[in-house]
């Protein structure tokens, strides 16, 4: 079974401060990793993913995450946030087959302070 | 943006009612999805379909019914509601490459 570890339901950051989102995972196999961005009254979009290959992942907005296998972990990074990126943050994570959907972690409601 | 639409979109019901939420696409794709989000909990999975009639269930299934007799539709039944049922309902589409594709969610209050 696989899982998904978010530390920090909150996490909040001044306007122009780098933001670091955290997540630990649990995986049997390989895992495919991935980062949703909710606003409000909205669905997820995707942020980034990690499947194989460079483990430095590049997303939309200025988002990327690394994939760390020896920590476990594919933590969410932006050098510098900005007012509009208020929102919920969530880390998925699969195990390759597809079929059966994400786990996703609890979610991180980052808070930009002006 | 993926073409998933979910309806309805807001819906308020009495304990012990039926309640059918829809969701559809356009995409043509393979697999579909029901999602519960609550507070707390983040998203988590009531029952997937791997295609027509193949359904199968997810991590919080009990009380919840799912049939898929078309690509496109994907229907979520309560077949008697409980206030334990209050939450945000999203569907989510995917052709197999693991990225999902999410609806706009269905807020269900049951009374």
């Amino acid at each position: 079974a696989q899982s998904v570890t978010q530390l920090g339901s909150h996490v909040s950051v001044s306007e122009g401060a780098l933001v670091l989102l955290r997540c630990n995972y649990s995986s049997s196999v390989p895992p495919y990793l991935f980062w949703y961005v909710q606003y409000p009254n909205q669905g997820l979009q995707l942020l980034l993913k990690y499947t194989t290959g460079a483990t430095l992942v590049k997303g939309i907005n200025g988002f990327e995450a690394e994939f760390k296998k020896s920590e476990t972990s594919f933590h969410l990074t932006k050098p510098s946030a900005h007012m509009s990126d208020a929102a919920e943050y969530f880390c998925a994570v699969s195990d390759g087959g597809g079929a059966d959907g994400l786990t996703f972690g609890k979610g991180t409601h980052l808070i930009i302070q002006p | 943006d993926a073409g998933i639409t979910q309806s309805p979109r807001h819906k308020v019901t009495e304990t012990g009612t039926p309640v059918t939420l829809r969701c559809h696409q356009t995409e043509n794709h393979r697999y579909m999805y029901w999602y519960r989000q609550d507070p707390g909990h983040g998203l988590r999975l009531i029952h997937y379909s791997y295609g027509v009639k193949d359904t199968d269930k997810g991590e919080v299934s009990d009380g919840y019914s799912v049939s898929r007799s078309k690509t496109e539709d994907f229907l979520l039944t309560l077949e008697s509601a409980t206030s334990s049922q209050t939450s945000v309902y999203f569907c989510a589409i995917s052709s197999g490459q693991e990225k999902l594709f999410f609806g706009s969610g269905t807020q269900l209050s049951v009374l």
